[in-house]
């Protein structure tokens, strides 16, 4: 098993610029997460799913949009980057939403947004 | 007031010394507890959950207090490849999401 897998590891966008962060898993989960991490405010939330056609508002949806085709992807779609959206992103992948399995990260997209 | 509130250190220890760290967390009907490590530059993996009797896992000990809403890490026999960031997760409430604190970052030192 890959795990989770994320593309691109690295990424330099120019505000306005829109792009796609993508996210795969061969787990079979349905519980699928987007976090933002940045210096001192810990991992956010940003969108999540809880199976193919389901997602759901996490704590900063703004600026974000998510899809959930397939049990497999979940992409994260930048619309118009901002300069505050430079951060490392992170999907997530766990079992289920109930429950206590454990959560598994893939290993981050750096974005830079100029 | 934060969820979840961790010291963000830096506790920097030298080789062999035991350090504990303790989280808070604010929703009373948080169900489920964590500790995720984190290195540099790279993703959060699960440490151990932590269980209401307490657990432990070769050098590492967890324990939950309820009553007072902390969770607590306590490494023994620091080593040189325990240096990282520290991560505390308590799962929320009714929507069962996982609500990470800042993290409390550990430099062992040699």
């Amino acid at each position: 098993n890959a795990g989770v897998t994320q593309t691109p590891k690295f990424q330099v966008l120019k505000t306005g610029q829109s792009m796609t962060l993508q996210c795969a898993q061969d787990m079979n989960h349905e519980y699928m997460s987007w976090y933002r991490q940045d210096p001192g405010m810990g991992l956010r939330l940003i969108h999540y799913s809880v199976g193919a056609g389901i997602t759901d508002q996490g704590e900063v949806p703004n600026g974000y949009n998510v899809s959930r085709s397939t049990t497999e992807d979940f992409p994260l779609r930048l619309l118009s980057a901002a300069p505050s959206q430079t951060s490392v992103y992170f999907c997530a992948s766990r079992r289920a939403l109930m429950g206590t399995d454990t959560q598994y990260f893939g290993p981050g997209t750096r974005l830079t947004v100029l | 007031r934060k969820e979840v509130e961790q010291d963000p250190g830096p506790f920097n220890v030298p080789e062999g010394a035991t350090v504990a760290f303790n989280c808070t967390y604010s929703n009373s009907a948080s169900q489920s507890f964590f500790w995720y490590r984190q290195d540099c530059r790279k993703e959060p993996k699960l440490l151990m959950s932590v269980y209401s009797s307490g657990n432990e896992d070769g050098r590492f000990t967890a324990q939950l207090n309820r009553a007072s809403q902390y969770i607590s890490l306590l490494i023994r026999d620091s080593k040189l490849s325990d240096s990282a960031t520290y991560l505390c997760v308590v799962v929320g409430g009714a929507t069962n999401k996982l609500i990470f604190g800042t993290g409390t970052l550990l430099a062992v030192q040699p």
